[in-house]
């Protein structure tokens, strides 16, 4: 089945600084969006995109539709340790009426103050 | 509006048991998915409701089932447990009808199968 590349598997950053990662599919998207989940929660939804090339920010995150269609991508600006979490990308396949999203294994990110 | 409610959130159970989850969507919600965490394989799709239908499947044993009511309320059973069943159980609702498709997920029942 269709399966999700994200990227960085984890990262430990310092507090202040930025950080990236994206997610890459093997066929084209119409849906990205992306998720953070803390320890004993559920994901909590930070930003949809829905058109490639879209750019669409939220606080210090920004997120990017990529233009081919096969990728993602999430930044955070100035991070703060309340961005510790695992970032999750989801996608939806274009074509059909498939409205299963696809997930990625996640990022682990922690930050040190 | 009240978020994704998932009940209930700790559940312990011997293997060969069995378990059912409830899932209370957001309102006005019509789709409702499940999925199992673990740290090995992270988030695995188990199936879609929408409107008391299983409108998507994944690859998972037929142990696994669930069902949806006509308040979008959906409940997942797990027969016969297995050790491997242990788990965090993720629901999560969507309007389910529009191009602009978003998940919400509850809190999860974390599932420990002894």
């Amino acid at each position: 089945g269709q399966q999700l590349n994200q990227s960085p598997q984890s990262m430990f950053i310092q507090e202040g600084e930025d950080v990236s990662m994206n997610c890459t599919s093997s066929s084209i998207f119409n849906t990205w969006l992306w998720y953070k989940q803390e320890p004993g929660e559920g994901p909590v939804l930070l930003i949809a995109l829905y058109k490639a090339g879209e750019l669409t920010s939220n606080g210090r995150l920004t997120a990017q539709f990529g233009i081919t269609r096969k990728d993602s991508f999430l930044n955070i600006s100035a991070s703060i340790p309340s961005d510790v979490g695992i970032y999750f990308c989801a996608g939806r396949e274009s074509g059909g009426s498939n409205y299963k999203l696809t997930f990625g294994k996640g990022t682990l990110l922690t930050v040190n103050p | 509006k009240a978020g994704v409610t998932q009940t209930p959130r700790y559940l312990i159970k011997t293997r060969g048991q069995q378990v059912t989850l409830s899932c209370s969507p957001i309102s006005g919600h019509r789709s409702v998915s499940w999925y199992q965490q673990t740290p090995g394989q992270g988030l695995q799709f188990l199936f879609e409701y929408f409107s008391e239908t299983q409108r998507n499947k994944g690859n998972f044993p037929g142990r696994f089932s669930g069902r949806q009511f006509s308040n979008s309320r959906s409940e997942m059973n797990v027969s016969t447990l297995e050790l491997g069943d242990s788990a965090l159980y993720l629901c999560a609702s969507s309007d389910g009808t529009s191009y602009y498709y978003e998940q919400y997920f509850g809190p999860g029942t974390r599932l420990t199968v002894t």
